[in-house]
C-alpha cells in the first residue's frame, strides 16, 4: 500500500478483555516497529521485527503483551487482559530502503 | 544501548522568534539521527535525517539540524518560526551497525502564538 496502515484506529475496550491492534506495512518493507505514545511519556519502543523474526522485542512491558508477523507483512500486536495503564496511541512503522521510517496513524486505546 | 534526551518539554514561542530545541544522545558507535514532528491530530512525520556528510542537514519547512559529534547533540533549528509550527518535535537515534532498534526522546511540545 502507499502508506502504513493501523486498525482499528480507536478502540475503547473494558479492563480485563483482550485487544488486538494491527499494522499493515508497506509493501516490501522487511522492518517493522511498534511503539507506544503514553502522555507526558514521548514513545516507547515496544518490539522490532526484522522479517518475521524479532531480534528485540526488550520494550514490551510485560507478559500480557505479544506481537507477531506472519509473512513479512501484517503484524498483530496483542494486549491480554488489558489494565488502565494500557491506555496509549500505540503506533506501527516500517523501514524501507534507504533507511526511512514511515508510521501509520495509529490506534488509540481507552481502557475503561 | 543508545537512549536520546531532550531537555524542553515545553516551549513557548512567538511569531517570528527563533527557535533552538535541544537533543543529547548516548551511544558508543556511529549513529544515524532524526527528527520527527506530530502536528496536532496527525501522525508523525519526518522533518530531516542525518546519516554521513554534512553535519548541518536542512529539512521541510525551513528547518535544519546541526550533528556536533564532540557534544553527542543534534539540536533543531529555525530561524523563524509560525503559528504553523505548534507540533510536539521528537529526536530519535539510531545506531548504524548491524539490527538497532529507533529510541526517541521524550519529546518537545512546541506551542506558537500568533
Amino acid at each position: 500500500g502507499a502508506g502504513v496502515s493501523q486498525s482499528p484506529s480507536n478502540k475503547v475496550t473494558e479492563k480485563g478483555k483482550d485487544v488486538e491492534l494491527r499494522c499493515d506495512p508497506i509493501s516490501g518493507h522487511t522492518a517493522l516497529y511498534w511503539y507506544r505514545q503514553s502522555l507526558g511519556q514521548g514513545l516507547e519502543f515496544l518490539i522490532y521485527f526484522q522479517g518475521n523474526s524479532a531480534p528485540d522485542k526488550s520494550g514490551l512491558p510485560s507478559d500480557r503483551f505479544s506481537a507477531e508477523r506472519t509473512g513479512g507483512s501484517v503484524s498483530t500486536l496483542t494486549i491480554q487482559r488489558t489494565q488502565q495503564e494500557d491506555s496509549a496511541v500505540y503506533l506501527c512503522a516500517s523501514i524501507g530502503r534507504p533507511t526511512r521510517l514511515t508510521f501509520g496513524s495509529g490506534t488509540r486505546l481507552t481502557v475503561v | 544501548a543508545q537512549s536520546v534526551s531532550q531537555h524542553n518539554h515545553h516551549v513557548i514561542l512567538s511569531e517570528a522568534a527563533s527557535l533552538e530545541l535541544g537533543c543529547n544522545y548516548s551511544y558508543g558507535g556511529t549513529v544515524n539521527l532524526f527528527w520527527y514532528v506530530q502536528y496536532p491530530g496527525q501522525h508523525l512525520q519526518l522533518l530531516l535525517k542525518y546519516f554521513s556528510g554534512d553535519p548541518l542537514v536542512k529539512g521541510i519547512k525551513g528547518f535544519e539540524a546541526e550533528f556536533i559529534k564532540s557534544k553527542f547533540s543534534f539540536n533543531l533549528r529555525k530561524p523563524s518560526v509560525q503559528w504553523s509550527d505548534t507540533a510536539e518535535y521528537f529526536c530519535a537515534v539510531k545506531g548504524n551497525t548491524g539490527f538497532q532498534k529507533l529510541v526517541f526522546g521524550t519529546g518537545t511540545r512546541l506551542l506558537v502564538s500568533p
